[in-house]
């Protein structure tokens, strides 16, 4: 079974820094999903950033950024420039592209704190 | 983007009663969508898919005669506790999977407070 791991249960960053979370996954596929959400203290999940396992380059989404490495099964988030409304959980999320299982299989979370 | 609705945000109930929980896709068609229990400080926890016309698959541990699930239409899935009791109390997310243009994504609901008395 596929297993995602966040070994940084919280991390704190001043605000305007950069930040990186961490993210390993256990799996036998080639090809997945690998995906980070945020929840913010309004429980709503939001999407963050999604990544192609068969894509080499690192997914980007305007201060988001991840280091995806494969062969290491590693899948870190970065957050640049670090703003208040950054403080959230996130979770990092694996799913198969084949197979029918379209679930989600989440990590433990990471509480992020941003100081101002 | 796509919306998805619950309803309720939060429900008190006594403890023995039922309580329904609806899922919407307000703005697109969710041929599955996915009930997930939320602990405080916890991950999502999946409880369930649930297949448009056909029965819900459950994950291992979780009673599909307490937690029934009714996937009636393309836009609405429905989450009922049955004879609830305090160790039901927990936020109840539902996502719903969105395929179109060649995307394949899963967008939530904004939870439900289940708290039972």
């Amino acid at each position: 079974a596929q297993t995602v791991t966040q070994s940084q249960p919280e991390m704190s960053v001043q605000e305007a820094e950069t930040v990186t979370l961490s993210c390993t996954y256990d799996t036998s596929e080639s090809d997945y999903y690998l995906f980070w959400y945020k929840q913010p203290p309004s429980r709503q999940m939001i999407l963050v950033i999604r990544q192609e396992a068969y894509k080499q380059q690192n997914a980007t989404e305007n201060r988001f950024s991840v280091n995806f490495q494969k062969a290491a099964k590693s899948f870190s988030l970065k957050i640049s420039d670090s703003q208040l409304g950054d403080a959230a959980m996130y979770f990092c999320a694996y799913r198969r592209t084949q197979g029918g299982s379209e679930k989600l299989v989440f990590g433990k979370g990471t509480k992020l704190t941003v100081n101002p | 983007g796509a919306v998805v609705s619950q309803h309720p945000s939060r429900v008190i109930c006594k403890s023995g009663t039922s309580v329904k929980i609806e899922c919407r896709s307000l703005d697109f068609q969710a041929t599955t969508m996915f009930w997930y229990r939320q602990f405080p400080k916890k991950s999502l926890m999946l409880m369930a898919t649930s297949n448009e016309g056909s029965k819900a698959t459950y994950e291992q541990g979780v009673e599909k005669d307490k937690f029934l699930i009714n996937h009636a239409s393309l836009t609405l899935s429905t989450l009922t506790v049955t004879s609830a009791h305090p160790e039901d109390s927990s936020f109840y997310i539902c996502s719903a999977r969105k395929r179109a243009g060649g995307s394949d994504e899963q967008f939530f609901g904004p939870g439900t407070r289940l708290t039972v008395l």
